[in-house]
């Protein structure tokens, strides 16, 4: 199994611009988590899907961000516009069934907004 | 508010020896726990898990001990090796919920 699949793996862009996000869940699982990596805070859940469907986005910090799962294999996390205070690394999440099961990360994209 | 919390940001251990790595909780319904390693530039790593029915759990060379009176979990590695050098994350969640809650991680250095 390939595991969870995110591009791109780094992103530099310009502060005002969009950006998006992708990722590939495992295979069979049905949640999908987009989480968020900072110095100061930590792990943090932006957003969770469960078969397709948001089912927690309280973690999404702001109207700037938004999340897509049009089918099981392929989600996005857009940023539009960006921001310097965007600059993170961006972790996609997968689990077989349940937010509160195991989870499965990708690699993370890095992004750095200038 | 921190429900998962990871108090030594970072652990230094000689190599062959026992490396101890210690979690915090304050949510009572919390009744699954994990351990994730991170490498730099990779994503977090399942370790091991508990469910909150055990209070140990042991794979290979790691062991996981649950205290659920003190809300307490711990991560056992023994013996260390330097390719044990990453930072680990500890991780709870209860029955239903739609997080699992992290702790801000520990840094283990182990020494050759």
């Amino acid at each position: 199994d390939a595991g969870v699949i995110q591009s791109p793996r780094h992103e530099v862009t310009e502060m005002g611009q969009e950006v998006t996000l992708r990722c590939k869940p495992i295979s069979g699982h049905n949640s999908l988590f987009w989480y968020r990596q900072t110095m100061m805070r930590g792990l943090e859940l932006l957003i969770y899907f469960n078969n397709n469907v948001p089912i927690d986005d309280s973690g999404m910090p702001e109207d700037r961000f938004s999340a897509k799962m049009p089918n099981a294999s392929f989600s996005t996390l857009k940023i539009q516009p960006s921001g310097p205070r965007d600059s993170a690394v961006y972790f996609c999440a997968s689990s077989i069934r349940a937010a509160s099961e195991t989870q499965y990360f990708g690699p993370g994209t890095r992004l750095l907004v200038l | 508010d921190q429900q998962v919390k990871q108090n030594s940001p970072s652990l230094s251990v000689q190599e062959g020896r026992i490396s101890i790595l210690n979690c915090d909780y304050t949510n009572s319904m919390f009744d699954y726990f994990l351990w994730y390693k991170k490498y730099p530039a990779e994503g977090p790593t399942f370790l091991i898990s508990i469910s909150s029915i055990k209070d140990k759990n042991e794979d290979g060379r790691f062991t996981v001990f649950l205290n659920k009176s003190a809300k307490h979990l711990s991560l056992h590695i023994v013996p260390s090796q330097p390719g044990d050098s990453a930072v680990y994350f500890c991780a709870a969640s209860a029955t239903g919920a739609n997080n699992l809650f992290f702790g801000t991680g520990t840094r283990l250095t182990v020494i050759p």
